[in-house]
């Protein structure tokens, strides 16, 4: 069974600090990879794709993906308390496959 | 631009109800329509997909049923639900062949 796994935290971090966050996947064919926030109530919002390996950035945001370790992640520079939320991490297997999501919380 | 439109936002029904969801996207044609449920502080099941009108995969046998009416409307059904049916309902949109998915706002939906 293809499988995204996220350490579920939280993951707590001081406000201008770096936050990491970390997946993994079980499908070697996964050729594209997804970072979702999902605000507390609210639907997931998609912040970045990658689908090669190495680091793509975009403002504040970081993804990295090494395919030979099949790990995805997801750095955030200068972590605001705005960025408290569920990140999501996703996998195309045929269709997407979500992780439970990892927690985090920035304190001012 | 495209939009995701789902309806209602909040509802409250008694175990043995009827349900109807619905879904609709604005801004483009020939959407794969996605239902997905979370359950509390849980991650993303997906329960139905279509990549046309018509045309429905379930991925998990359950009491639900979707349908795909017209090219941008997606709707998920129930004839009597569970207390297991509660949670927050999303449809997803991706243009075609492409893998990126982008979520409406959800329904919540608790069942008593």
């Amino acid at each position: 069974q293809k499988e995204v796994e996220q350490n579920s935290g939280p993951l707590s971090v001081p406000e201008g600090a770096i936050a990491s966050l970390n997946c993994t996947y079980s499908d070697r064919g996964s050729q594209s990879f997804f970072w979702y926030r999902q605000y507390s109530g609210k639907s997931p919002e998609l912040i970045m794709f990658i689908y090669s390996n190495g680091d793509k950035e975009d403002g504040r945001f970081t993804a990295q993906l090494n395919k030979a370790s099949q790990y995805v992640s997801l750095l955030i520079r200068d972590s605001q308390p705005s960025d408290s939320a569920t990140y999501l991490c996703a996998a195309e297997g045929g269709k997407l496959i979500f992780g439970q999501g990892t927690e985090l919380s920035v304190k001012p | 631009s495209q939009t995701i439109h789902q309806w209602p936002a909040t509802l409250v029904q008694p175990v043995g109800s009827p349900l109807s969801l619905e879904c609709t996207v604005e801004g483009t044609s020939n959407p794969n329509l996605y239902w997905y449920r979370q359950a509390a502080g849980r991650g993303l099941q997906l329960l139905f997909y279509s990549v046309g009108i018509g045309q429905i995969s379930s991925e998990v046998p359950q009491n639900l049923s979707a349908s795909r009416p017209q090219d941008r409307q997606f709707i998920l059904s129930s004839k009597k639900l569970l207390l297991s049916d509660s949670g927050f309902y999303l449809c997803a949109w991706t243009r075609g062949n492409t893998d990126t998915q982008y979520f409406g706002p959800g329904t919540r939906l608790t069942v008593l």
